[in-house]
């Protein structure tokens, strides 16, 4: 059973430019979760989908981010207008199920390293 | 909101020794689960533990055991016969909206 895959592992955009970011769940999971993570920091939450919803994305920034989760592919973090502040690791996680506050268990991918000329 | 304190940014511990990773968190639920992950300089992170609040009876993994205090909101991590392959940044979780703490950088020493 394949883990959870994420690419590109890494990313490097110069300013202004698009990134996408891709995540493919663990087989099974229908509950994906996108995080981010500053050098030496914790992992930050940005959103968290089911498949073809956005159940909380709290943690999104306003402008230039969207995720989303089709019903056929991976899900995918958008970034337009890149700029140097988004230079982080992005994380994406699956679970199998979650209740409110996505308490089970979460499988995490290797992270996409994006670096913002 | 909930938060996660981890008071020791680093950590160091002797090859085959024991340490003990601390860990307090906040919340006013009465349900939750809590996790401790590593991420070793792979930064893949990994799952090392969890333990559900409402279980009195302390997780265990191997070498990889759990001191959970409910009332005092604390949850600490005991690596016991430390191994080189146990070095790594150390998160505890709080499992409603999977809240990390800071990290703790575990060195273990030859």
């Amino acid at each position: 059973n394949a883990g959870v895959m994420q690419n590109p592992r890494h990313l490097v955009r110069r300013r202004g430019q698009e990134a996408r970011l891709r995540c493919s769940p663990m087989k099974g999971h229908s509950h994906v979760y996108w995080y981010r993570q500053l050098p030496e920091e914790g992992l930050k939450f940005m959103v968290y989908l089911q498949k073809e919803n956005i159940i909380d994305e709290s943690g999104m920034p306003k402008e230039r981010f969207s995720a989303e989760f089709p019903k056929e592919g991976p899900s995918i973090l958008r970034i337009q207008q890149v700029v140097r502040g988004d230079s982080a690791a992005y994380f994406c996680a699956s679970s199998p199920k979650a209740s409110g506050g996505f308490a089970d268990t979460q499988y995490f991918g290797p992270g996409t390293r994006l670096t913002v000329l | 909101a909930q938060t996660v304190t981890q008071s020791q940014p680093e950590m160091s511990v002797q090859e085959a020794e024991t340490v003990t990773l601390s860990c307090t968190y906040d919340t006013s639920e009465s349900d939750y689960y809590l996790f401790w992950y590593k991420q070793p300089p792979s930064r893949q992170m990994i799952l090392v533990i969890r333990q559900e609040a409402y279980k009195q009876q302390n997780a265990t993994e191997n070498r990889f055991s759990v001191n959970f205090q409910k009332a005092a909101k604390s949850f600490s991590l005991k690596i016991s016969d430390s191994q080189l392959g146990d070095a790594a940044m150390y998160f505890c979780v709080y499992g409603q909206n999977f809240v990390f703490g800071p990290g703790t950088r575990l060195s273990v020493l030859p």
